[in-house]
């Protein structure tokens, strides 16, 4: 059974900071990694999705990385703004064997304050 | 491009009642997923729908049920409310889950069910 965890659970910076969020997962055999922002009360904004033959991906100011082998993955973002305050998760996607259970597990979190 | 649509926003229900949830998907769209988001708890896969048939199930009772009409929308049923299905549920979108699972999840804003 997949279990995710994310470390730190919350984390709060000045503006202009860069920053590192992760992510561990104990079964590898994923066929993706996505990782999500929450706002609160608000469903989930997807930030970046690595193919698990992938190392990294980037959009604007975060890059994602992933070392399957190793269960992990990180969020790196740069120049952090106030905009950027959310809860961040991340949900390795595994294949839907029988008996799984469920083939999208999110981890918990980290809720992300940046401050002006 | 119009994004997942959820109705209604927010439903209030009391204990042993029956609860239909409602997701529209992005166009073109046909993989639907439902996950609830109790407090505390995290985000829980509930059920994923592609093609009209049911392909995985989360660890919930069979009180929760769904389905996947012809135009890819979705329903998702919850009979015998108990107070502790007071959540948020999420629905969220993809085109085709094919073999590598590689098609990023797009998620409505949620239906927030309060159980009295």
């Amino acid at each position: 059974k997949q279990e995710v965890t994310q470390i730190p659970a919350a984390l709060s910076v000045p503006e202009g900071e860069n920053l590192v969020l992760n992510c561990s997962f104990t079964d590898s055999a994923i066929y993706n990694l996505q990782w999500f922002r929450q706002d609160p009360g608000k469903g989930l904004t997807s930030l970046l999705l690595i193919q698990s033959s992938q190392r990294e991906q980037t959009s604007g100011r975060l890059n994602a990385s992933l070392d399957k082998s190793s269960g992990r993955s990180t969020l790196y973002i740069a120049a952090s703004q106030p905009g950027d305050s959310a809860t961040y998760l991340c949900a390795p996607a595994n294949p839907p064997v029988a008996n799984y259970g469920q083939n999208f597990v999110f981890g918990p979190g980290t809720r992300l304050s940046v401050l002006p | 491009e119009a994004g997942v649509t959820q109705s209604p926003t927010h439903l209030i229900k009391t204990r042993g009642q029956q609860a239909t949830l409602r997701c529209s998907p992005i166009s073109g769209h046909t993989s639907v997923y439902w996950y609830q988001q109790a407090l505390g708890l995290g985000l829980q896969f509930l059920l994923w729908y592609d093609e009209g048939e049911e392909r995985n199930r989360g660890n919930f009772p069979p009180r929760f049920s769904g389905r996947q009409f012809p135009n890819y929308s979705s329903e998702l049923n919850v009979n015998a409310l108990e107070l502790e299905d007071s959540a948020l549920y999420l629905c969220a979108s993809s085109t085709g889950q094919g073999i590598g699972h590689n098609q990023p999840q797009h998620f409505g804003d949620g239906t927030r069910l309060s159980i009295l």
